[in-house]
């Protein structure tokens, strides 16, 4: 069936650092590609997208690349802060109108 | 708070028991998503609605579990015959139909069955 494999699982990075953070998706149809953060007990949060037509995004310090034919896309996060410390969750927008989600990156930013 | 509301945000209860969420969208947005997030996995889709039509159902929705949205505005997710393995966080979202793939989330209801 459709499915979106996230990697890695758990990540560490040192303030300052960068923090990067695969996907790959079996849907060819799929279209849009969110990236969600997630705090402790707290809900989901968009924190950037790309679309089908476009290969690479950029917000600031965040900023996502998308390849079609590896059916692949990576968000990277530059100039890590504490703050950035969550789970991110990547996830494919598929034919049938459902989000398929990634099974999370646990991301750590030690001061 | 204009955003997407749940409630109750947590809710203990007995196996064997039923229980009842509620979500309201934001306002505009008629599309609602109910999604299962069990620790440390991502949310899985369980259904969706368009106005106050149920378009989607996944294979993990058994039929103890119904969805309604009567009015096209809030929904409700109903678990009968409660089971441990149905602990979880139930999320749900609200898109626009024009704009049906960027979802946003509401704060989710912690169910516990004991």
């Amino acid at each position: 069936g459709e499915n979106v494999e996230q990697h890695p699982s758990t990540l560490s990075v040192q303030e300052g650092d960068s923090a990067v953070i695969k996907c790959t998706y079996s849907d060819s149809a799929s279209n849009y590609f969110p990236w969600y953060k997630q705090e402790l007990g707290k809900r989901p949060q968009l924190i950037i997208d790309i679309r089908s037509n476009v290969g690479e995004k950029k917000d600031q310090r965040i900023a996502v690349t998308l390849n079609k034919t590896a059916k692949h896309f990576s968000l990277h996060i530059t100039e890590t802060q504490p703050e950035d410390s969550a789970v991110y969750f990547c996830a494919a927008f598929n034919r049938g109108g459902k989000l398929i989600f990634g099974q999370g990156t646990e991301l750590s930013v030690k001061p | 708070d204009t955003g997407v509301s749940q409630d109750p945000r947590h809710k203990i209860t007995k196996r064997g028991q039923n229980v009842t969420f509620r979500c309201d969208p934001i306002s505009e947005h008629n599309r609602l998503y109910w999604y299962r997030q069990t620790l440390g996995q991502g949310p899985e889709f369980l259904t969706y609605f368009q106005n106050e039509a149920q378009l989607e159902k996944s294979r993990l929705l058994s039929d103890r579990f119904s969805a309604e949205r009567p009015k096209g505005s809030f929904s409700t997710l109903e678990i009968q015959r409660t089971e441990q393995g149905d602990s979880a966080m139930y999320l749900c979202a609200s898109s626009l139909a024009g704009d049906p793939d960027t979802q946003y989330f509401g704060p989710g209801t912690r169910l516990t069955v004991l």
